[in-house]
């Protein structure tokens, strides 16, 4: 079945400690996005990716990098620089990625909790 | 005051009634999702619509453009339909996709 997997489920991070949460999907989707959710709040973006090679800012992408060097892939680090990494992160892909609006297919996430 | 504000946050029902969450918004769309997040974190996506109403088993989703508003609509639900039910909104390209902060469903027997 097609479909996104995130990995790991779960993480424990030290402070000043990089991560990187992996997001592979087999939809043949053009375009990929990171969200963070906090409790209380809505999904925020961090990054998203239209096409190879190409990825663009969200609304709180300090602190968080990601490259998209393969279609499927879209691993996201979070860094040392995020003040308050621990949240739930959840990626997601869509048919297009350019204009209009499209269904989005979501990972289980990744729950990423700084000790 | 949020973009896209959703009632009520918390919804306690029992097993067979008709349940309705709202989602309003503040800005010009171009199309609305219904998400359904369960307790273990993975969202499915539920409707994307832009006009009118959709209809999936005994999920409905309706759409009022002038007015900005969204209702969702469970029938004859189920302890299984508990999740939280999330609203949002494209603003503009696929990228842009503003949250309301969900609509917890606690359906009991």
């Amino acid at each position: 079945d097609g479909g996104i997997t995130q990995s790991p489920k779960y993480l424990f991070r030290k402070e000043g400690q990089n991560v990187t949460l992996s997001c592979e999907q087999n939809l043949n989707h053009d375009a990929m996005y990171w969200y963070r959710q906090d409790p209380g709040q809505g999904l925020r973006l961090i990054y998203y990716s239209q096409i190879v090679n190409d990825f663009q800012k969200g609304d709180i992408a300090e602190g968080y990098s990601v490259s998209r060097e393969k279609k499927e892939s879209f691993p996201l680090t979070v860094t040392s620089a995020q003040k308050n990494p621990t949240a739930f992160y959840l990626c997601a892909s869509s048919r297009q990625g350019a204009l209009g609006a499209n269904v989005l297919t979501f990972g289980a996430g990744s729950r990423l909790t700084v000790l | 005051k949020n973009e896209v504000e959703q009632s009520p946050q918390n919804l306690t029902a029992q097993e067979g009634e008709f349940i309705t969450i709202n989602c309003s918004y503040s800005v010009g769309i171009s199309a609305l999702h219904w998400l359904q997040q369960h307790p273990g974190g993975g969202i499915v996506s539920l409707f994307m619509l832009s006009s009118g109403k959709k209809k999936h088993g005994r999920l409905i989703a309706t759409i009022n453009i002038q007015e900005k508003h969204s209702s969702l609509h469970i029938t004859a639900s189920h302890p299984r339909d508990s999740a939280v039910y999330i609203c949002a909104v494209n603003t503009g390209t696929a990228s842009k996709l503003t949250f309301g902060t969900g609509t917890r469903l606690q359906v009991t027997l």
